[in-house]
């Protein structure tokens, strides 16, 4: 089966920076990578996805790239917030929308 | 208006009782998941539906049973319950089957085992 791993479990940086989350999977069948962002209490809710007919995407602030290659996806934020602090999840998804998650990264935006 | 809805938010409960968690989508998906989330935060698939029809069981003791009465409702029911149960259970949904679309989740039913 996948296996989806994610990097770094926490990180902290101070409001303004940008910040860099990566995953690798290890199944080249996967073809959909959606990023969700999970506050305190709530589900995950889906913040950027691409596919993999696409290198990158971008939507204001945050971006996702993605190497088929290597087999690897990244987040970035740039322009960080206090409200962008939450738990952030990568995923890989393939046949029968089975979706695996990564471990997630634990953001800090200190103010 | 509540995309993805679960009952109840929080779950306390002695080991061996039966319990049930009960989740709704007012979306029109045809595809509806539970996912267990433990203390760590890792989110694992446990159970796919398709158009009331099981298409995914991941390795799931076979206390945990899933209920589709019809495509907009997939209720999860636990059988003598133990203590690494505990967990936040989600529900979620798609549109489609093929693995290509978002997934809308519910908010979460936090369970404990006592």
């Amino acid at each position: 089966g996948e296996n989806v791993e994610q990097h770094p479990s926490t990180l902290s940086v101070q409001e303004g920076d940008s910040a860099v989350i990566k995953c690798t999977y290890s199944d080249s069948a996967s073809n959909y990578f959606p990023w969700y962002k999970q506050e305190l209490g709530k589900g995950p809710q889906l913040i950027i996805d691409i596919r993999s007919n696409v290198g990158e995407k971008k939507d204001q602030r945050i971006a996702v790239t993605l190497n088929k290659t290597a087999k690897h996806f990244s987040l970035h934020i740039t322009e960080t917030q206090p409200e962008d602090s939450a738990v952030y999840f990568c995923a890989a998804a393939y046949n029968f929308n089975k979706f695996y998650f990564g471990s997630g990264t634990k953001l800090n935006v200190k103010p | 208006d509540t995309a993805v809805s679960q009952t109840p938010k929080y779950l306390v409960t002695q080991m061996g009782n039966d319990k049930s968690i009960k989740c709704e989508q007012n979306l029109g998906h045809d595809t509806m998941y539970w996912y267990k989330q433990d203390s760590k935060k890792f989110l694992k698939i446990m159970f796919s539906y398709n158009n009331k029809e099981l298409i995914i069981n991941e390795t799931v003791p076979n206390r945990f049973s899933p209920k589709s009465p019809d495509k907009a409702h997939l209720n999860l029911h636990i059988n003598s319950l133990e203590l690494g149960d505990s967990a936040v259970y989600f529900c979620a949904s798609t549109r489609d089957s093929g693995g290509t679309d978002t997934q809308y989740f519910g908010p979460g039913t936090r369970l404990t085992v006592l």
